[in-house]
């Protein structure tokens, strides 16, 4: 079955990079998601991977993904504190003919000066 | 700018009520999906359809269901809400031309009293 996993929390000075985690099951999934949550708001799509990519980058947003490993990993540059928010990993399984898009449970990132 | 539209925003209403969660998109896009959420929890996969009259039920079991008789239109019903429903149930579509961004709505937060 399909399962998203990320790492719950993050803490990180403002300045830093923030590197966010995420593991997946399926290896056929053909596009990987990061979206971001802030509070009272709905979620926003960040940037996206396709599977036969290794690597994107996005100003300050560099995607890495490890087929592999299925790990897929967001990195944030110079983080600020408009920064804070809850970041979701996403796949489309094959299962359901790629219809399907299962979200992970979330990190939450801290920005703090 | 995202045309996928949510009503209501908030609703209270008692146990045994039936109620309907209305999702609407502008977009032509073939993939609804119907997503709850606990306030800065993970998002449930709880319904998705690829298309018209097709409706699939997604990860986490749920006792609404759906239907999908026009491509715009994707509505949640509630026969008999009792507390244990209460939550936020975001809806969102995926489809034509880049089939990739999933566009979310605002959600409907219900409380069920």
């Amino acid at each position: 079955g399909e399962d998203v996993e990320q790492s719950l929390f993050l803490s990180v000075r403002e300045g830093d990079s923030s590197v966010i985690n995420c593991t997946y099951t399926d290896s056929s999934s053909t596009y990987l998601y990061w979206y971001k949550q802030e509070p009272g708001a709905g979620l926003q799509l960040l940037t996206y991977i396709f599977s036969n990519m290794d690597m994107k980058q996005d100003q300050r947003l560099t995607v890495l993904l490890n087929k592999k490993d299925k790990h897929l990993s967001l990195r944030i540059a110079d983080t600020q504190t408009g920064d804070s928010a809850i970041y979701f990993c996403a796949e489309t399984p094959f299962s359901g003919g790629y219809n399907k898009l299962i979200f992970g449970a979330g990190t939450r990132l801290a920005v703090h000066p | 700018e995202a045309d996928i539209y949510q009503t209501p925003r908030y609703l209270v209403i008692g146990t045994g009520k039936k109620i309907t969660l209305e999702c609407s998109q502008t977009m032509g896009h073939d993939k609804m999906y119907w997503y709850q959420q606990d306030p800065g929890m993970e998002l449930h996969l709880i319904h998705y359809s690829y298309g018209v009259n097709s409706t699939e039920k997604g990860d986490l079991s749920s006792e609404s269901t759906v239907s999908r008789i026009r491509t715009e239109h994707f509505p949640l019903t509630l026969e008999s809400a009792r507390p244990s429903h209460t939550s936020q149930y975001l809806c969102a579509s995926r489809g034509l031309p880049t089939n990739t961004e999933a566009f979310f709505g605002q959600g409907t937060r219900l409380t069920v009293v």
